[in-house]
């Protein structure tokens, strides 16, 4: 049983579009985050959060929005792509401030042409 | 801001040999941690040490931190080719419901069988 799982696992589009990447986790984990990596590999918080609260907001443009209509799921929408969007997105989980620990989904690899 | 730096950037051993991998930072932190990712996949983990804990083994892994130099380290012994993979250090602060990681660029080891 996968534990945190997102979907899709590929996306290619065109630069204005909007797109929404999903995430579960099944590990029961109160707290859920998503990361942007980048070609040479940075991996960077983006948000996180925490029974559905927002609780960590980088600066991260406001064409993205993350959602989280319950605490075992976390999207994240983005509007108007840009190329500069293209990159691999984590969603990753923890049990928020007991466990400092985090466990990563496969990642979503988005290509905007 | 970026926190964890790894060196060396890339290290490519014979199968058999040690690796060891460095990680430095710059503000305080509760605990430090690293995380391996193969290739095209998610992060994992692999240990954690506390701020006030100087070694940690788990198997063959051996973890040192030195909060006086900001400075970590990863020793995997008698590596192995399912070894190849990028290893990242990761800071952890306590936030408001959970733990913030910032990750390092990472160490990108090859394992030569």
């Amino acid at each position: 049983d996968t534990a945190v799982s997102q979907t899709p696992k590929y996306l290619v589009t065109q630069m204005g579009n909007d797109k929404s990447i999903k995430c579960e986790q099944n590990l029961g984990h109160d707290t859920m985050y998503w990361y942007k990596q980048d070609s040479k590999k940075f991996l960077k918080i983006m948000f996180s959060y925490n029974n559905k609260e927002l609780i960590i907001n980088e600066t991260v443009p406001n064409r993205f929005s993350p959602k989280s209509p319950d605490k075992a799921h976390l999207n994240l929408h983005i509007n108007s792509l840009e190329l500069g969007d293209s990159a691999v997105y984590f969603c990753a989980s923890s049990q928020g401030s007991r466990e400092e620990t985090q466990y990563f989904g496969p990642g979503t690899r988005l290509l905007v042409l | 801001s970026q926190q964890g730096e790894e060196d060396p950037q890339a290290l490519s051993i014979q199968e058999g040999e040690n690796a060891t991998m460095n990680c430095s930072y710059k503000t305080s932190i509760n605990n430090l941690q690293w995380y391996r990712q193969n290739s095209g996949r998610g992060l994992v983990h692999l240990i954690l040490i506390r701020s006030n804990e100087r070694e940690k083994h788990s198997g063959r892994l051996r973890v040192t931190l030195d909060t006086s130099k900001k400075s970590s380290s990863l020793l995997i012994t008698a590596s192995r080719a399912a070894d190849t993979a990028s290893y990242f250090c990761a800071t952890a602060r306590r936030g408001a419901g959970s733990y913030q990681l910032t990750f390092g660029k990472g160490t990108k080891l090859s394992v030569i069988p």
